[in-house]
């Protein structure tokens, strides 16, 4: 089945570092990539996604590649925030039928402090 | 729009009492998502529903567990009797069948089970 591998955290950083979270998967076909992003208390909302290899997700500052190649999905942002601290979900939904669902990795928090 | 709405936000109750979580998904939006997360587990898809009928149950941990959809509008999570270890964040999720297909999460109702 489909399966999604992040790396594990905490990621902890300096303000305006730069960022990589890994993310790979399994999936057949064609699936859609997403990274979610969780803040304290808070429930998940999307932070960018991919629909077809070489698309590149993007939104506040964060992108993210599909690469089928190397069957990754990998989030980077070139200056971190303190504000950017949260948990992230790498997500898939794989085929084309209304009923896939998404499978989420186990989520990376991310602790950015001044 | 006011986005999911979940109630209550947290609950604390003893073992062995029943439990009822409640959703309200965005209008019109067609799927409905019941997720459980926890430290250990992760985040867990319990149910699905499209167009108020249950789609998959699988992930419902066992038979204490019950979810409804009596209309698009309200949805509820039903644990009876709840046991200390059923103590998790448990998110609602919903999404349009077309266009962007984003699923959007509610805040999450925290359950405690003393």
């Amino acid at each position: 089945g489909d399966s999604v591998t992040q790396m594990e955290g905490p990621v902890t950083l300096s303000e305006e570092a730069f960022l990589t979270i890994n993310c790979t998967y399994t999936a057949t076909g064609y699936p859609s990539l997403f990274w979610y992003v969780q803040y304290p208390g808070e429930g998940l909302q999307l932070l960018l996604k991919a629909t077809k290899a070489d698309d590149k997700g993007s939104n506040k500052g964060f992108e993210a590649t599909y690469r089928k190649e190397t069957t990754s999905f990998h989030l980077e942002k070139g200056s971190v925030q303190v504000s950017d601290s949260a948990v992230y979900f790498c997500a898939l939904k794989g085929g084309d039928s209304g009923y896939s669902t998404l499978t989420f990795g186990k989520g990376t928090m991310l602790l950015v402090s001044p | 729009d006011a986005g999911v709405i979940q109630s209550p936000r947290h609950e604390v109750t003893e073992m062995g009492q029943e439990v009822t979580l409640r959703c309200k998904p965005i209008s019109g939006h067609d799927y409905l998502f019941w997720y459980r997360q926890t430290m250990m587990r992760g985040l867990e898809l319990l149910i699905y529903f499209n167009n108020n009928v249950p789609i998959d149950d699988s992930g419902m941990p066992e038979d204490r567990f019950s979810a409804k959809m009596p209309n698009a509008s309200f949805s509820t999570l039903k644990i009876q009797p709840s046991e200390p270890r059923d103590s998790a964040v448990y998110f609602c999720a919903s999404r349009f069948s077309f266009g962007r297909n984003e699923q959007f999460f509610g805040p999450g109702t925290r359950l405690t089970v003393l």
